[in-house]
């Protein structure tokens, strides 16, 4: 099946600094991509979809100023978390849709786990 | 708005025991169900889906069939492996394809030899 990277795989930042977290499709081309946060024990929540060539969309209550999304090309797109505090410490997730023959598929990578000190 | 609720894990098996992971779900109109399984270390993969109601998805002998009446999505296998040991989600789309996924909390499945 499709493979979608992240880099880093987890990350460790001091409280005010940024930190880039990278997802790649390797092997297709993804128009859409998603970023997920999972909390311990939590569901994955969906913060915003990111569509390549435009603005990404957030879901109500995610700070776009704070989660700054990149969707550069058609296998990358990038989350910067801006001045990290504490209580972004979570993980990461991005998915990476495919379509084939009119059927949708998202495929996740492995994600990101972020610890602000 | 929409939701999925998943029967709390962890959920631990001796080899080839049967296997049931109980999916509610509440949405408006008729979403599309999905099961995500991630096994240790990787991202979550798609185990099986249905997009209406009565479907059956199948996969890698799980079954889940899709009941509107009691707006469940039952995960089951007959007969599970240590090679099972996984996290599993239920998750949920009210967009048709794959869109906003919903998920569950997910549930931790350990089988033992």
């Amino acid at each position: 099946g499709a493979v979608v990277s992240q880099h880093p795989s987890w990350v460790i930042c001091k409280s005010g600094t940024s930190v880039k977290i990278e997802c790649r499709s390797l092997d297709f081309q993804a128009t859409t991509m998603f970023w997920y946060r999972q909390f311990p024990k939590q569901s994955l929540m969906l913060m915003a979809t990111s569509n390549e060539g435009s603005k990404a969309t957030y879901e109500q209550g995610v700070e776009k100023d704070k989660f700054l999304i990149n969707h550069a090309s058609l296998t990358l797109s990038t989350l910067t978390v801006t001045s990290a505090h504490p209580e972004d410490s979570s993980f990461y997730i991005c998915s990476a849709r495919e379509w084939i023959e009119g059927t949708d598929t998202q495929y996740f990578g492995p994600g990101t786990r972020l610890t602000v000190l | 708005g929409n939701s999925v609720t998943q029967m709390e894990g962890p959920v631990t098996l001796s080899e080839e025991a049967f296997l049931t992971i109980n999916c509610t779900y509440t949405a408006t109109g008729y979403p599309s169900l999905f099961w995500y399984v991630q096994y240790p270390g990787e991202g979550l993969q798609l185990l099986l889906k249905a997009t209406k109601a009565d479907d059956k998805g199948s996969n890698k002998g799980f079954e889940a069939t899709y009941r509107k009446e009691t707006t469940s999505f039952h995960l089951e296998k007959g007969s599970v492996q240590v090679s099972d040991s996984a996290v599993y989600f239920c998750a949920l789309s009210d967009q048709g394809g794959s869109e906003k996924l919903v998920f569950g909390k997910g549930t931790k499945l350990t089988v033992n030899p």
